[in-house]
């Protein structure tokens, strides 16, 4: 049983080159998130989808895209990224939307856009 | 969105209660409290959640006055593993799931 797996684990990226971010779940879990984390900070939401199908804004939506593939796979892409985009991703699900419902977290995806 | 104050950081030493205070003055009634921790280069892990009175677990307690205003974790006799930063989320899901600034806990030995 993974959990949550991601990947790439680091990526290195020019400023304006795109890329997709690849979250995926085994646990059969309605709802996943998208979250970023600046260096001492805390966790940022970006996007999330609540069911396969669905997906809505964050906190900070502005410079992403979402797909939510199927019930498994949730991916995160940046169309053309900035340097303000410099950042730890994590990925998460839960079984159902928010509160009550325990987030678990993917090792998360360091991104250095320079 | 229910905004929440903790400390920035706090130091304990091997064996001592810890008890780290999260505000959240304006929490809806639909609001639950939770609480993850942080190890570096790691994502949060979930460790206890409450709506009012007290939550116990294996891990930690958690302690809700009855206005519900403020929450408070507690970890009995923390070892030098507890250092991490601990985040306090007061929210009913979605986009209202928003991490507070967390607490940087350091135990010493």
């Amino acid at each position: 049983n993974a959990g949550v797996t991601q990947t790439p684990k680091f990526q290195v990226l020019k400023t304006g080159q795109s890329m997709t971010l690849q979250c995926a779940q085994d646990m059969n879990h309605n709802s996943m998130y998208w979250y970023r984390q600046d260096p001492g900070m805390g966790l940022r939401l970006i996007y999330y989808s609540a069911s396969e199908g669905t997906t809505d804004k964050g906190e900070v939506p502005n410079g992403y895209n979402v797909s939510r593939l199927n019930k498994r796979e949730f991916s995160l892409r940046l169309e053309s990224a900035a340097p303000s985009q410099t950042s730890v991703y994590f990925c998460a699900s839960s079984p159902g939307q928010g509160a009550p419902y325990e987030q678990y977290f993917g090792p998360g995806t360091r991104l250095t856009v320079t | 969105l229910a905004k929440t104050t903790q400390p920035i950081s706090m130091d304990s030493y091997e064996g001592q209660e810890v008890n780290i205070t999260c505000s959240h003055n304006n929490i809806a009634t639909n609001d639950y409290i939770t609480w993850y921790q942080q190890f570096p280069s790691q994502g949060p892990r979930f460790i206890i959640q409450g709506y009012k009175t007290k939550v116990t677990n294996e891990v930690a307690s958690l302690f809700i006055p009855a206005d519900r205003k403020s929450s408070t974790l507690s970890l009995p006799r923390v070892s030098l593993s507890d250092t991490a930063v601990y985040y306090c989320l007061v929210g009913d899901g979605g986009q209202n799931f928003v991490f507070g600034p967390g607490t940087r806990l350091s135990v010493l030995p």
